[in-house]
């Protein structure tokens, strides 16, 4: 069973632009989650969706936003970039529910802010 | 405010030696825990979780984790640890709207 796949793996933009992340969750999951791993900062939630709305958010500002397709796959965008931005954007998935079973994590795309 | 804490960020340990990293977690109610383990070069994977039941948590590679719900922690084992051991590990806290509340990790190195 193919694990959470998401592209690009790095990414590199500068200060002002947006970046576009991609994952596909694993194949029968319903939910997609979006995480940011900043130096120092450790793991931060930023969304989740399921069945293709957005659930909950982290406490992150409106340019952090997304989408999740029909096919489940989602999307991650960040507007108006920020040096601090730059961290590894990690995206998971699970069944849905409000009380789901463990998150499957992928590799991550790593992103660079010049 | 809420919060998942974890203690003594780096740990050096010799191979054979036990394991024990604290994770501390600040939310009331219900709650769901994980053990989540990055290896060097590879994505996060999971350890061990508790929902419900007995306190007291088998993993994968031998690890184990006890949940004492008067302490808000949920401590993670390992009797004797190996050089394959040496990674990042988190702990994380649902909360029930399915928003995983982590850790700032302990990166842990086994020496041979």
């Amino acid at each position: 069973e193919a694990g959470v796949t998401q592209s690009p793996t790095h990414l590199i933009k500068t200060r002002g632009q947006q970046a576009t992340l991609r994952c596909s969750p694993i194949s029968g999951h319903t939910s997609v989650y979006w995480y940011q791993q900043a130096l120092g900062l450790g793991l931060q939630f930023l969304l989740w969706y399921d069945e293709g709305e957005e659930r909950n958010r982290g406490n992150f500002p409106p340019r952090f936003s997304g989408r999740q397709f029909p096919n489940y796959s989602s999307e991650l965008n960040v507007n108006a970039l920020e040096l601090e931005d730059s961290a590894l954007y990690l995206c998971a998935s699970s069944h849905g529910g409000f009380w789901s079973d463990e998150q499957f994590f992928g590799p991550g795309t790593r992103l660079t802010v010049l | 405010a809420q919060s998942v804490s974890q203690h003594n960020h780096h740990v050096i340990l010799s191979e054979a030696a036990s394991l024990e990293l604290g994770c501390n977690y600040s939310y009331g109610g219900t709650v769901n825990l994980f053990w989540y383990v990055q290896y060097p070069g590879q994505h996060l994977q999971l350890l061990l979780k508790y929902f419900s039941g007995d306190p007291l948590v088998k993993g994968i590679k031998g690890f184990e984790a006890e949940f004492i719900k008067s302490k808000f922690s949920f401590n993670l084992r390992k009797p004797s640890v190996q050089w394959s051991d040496t990674a990042e590990y988190f702990c994380a806290v649902s909360l029930g709207n399915n928003r995983l509340a982590f850790g700032k990790g302990n990166q842990v190195v086994v020496i041979p």
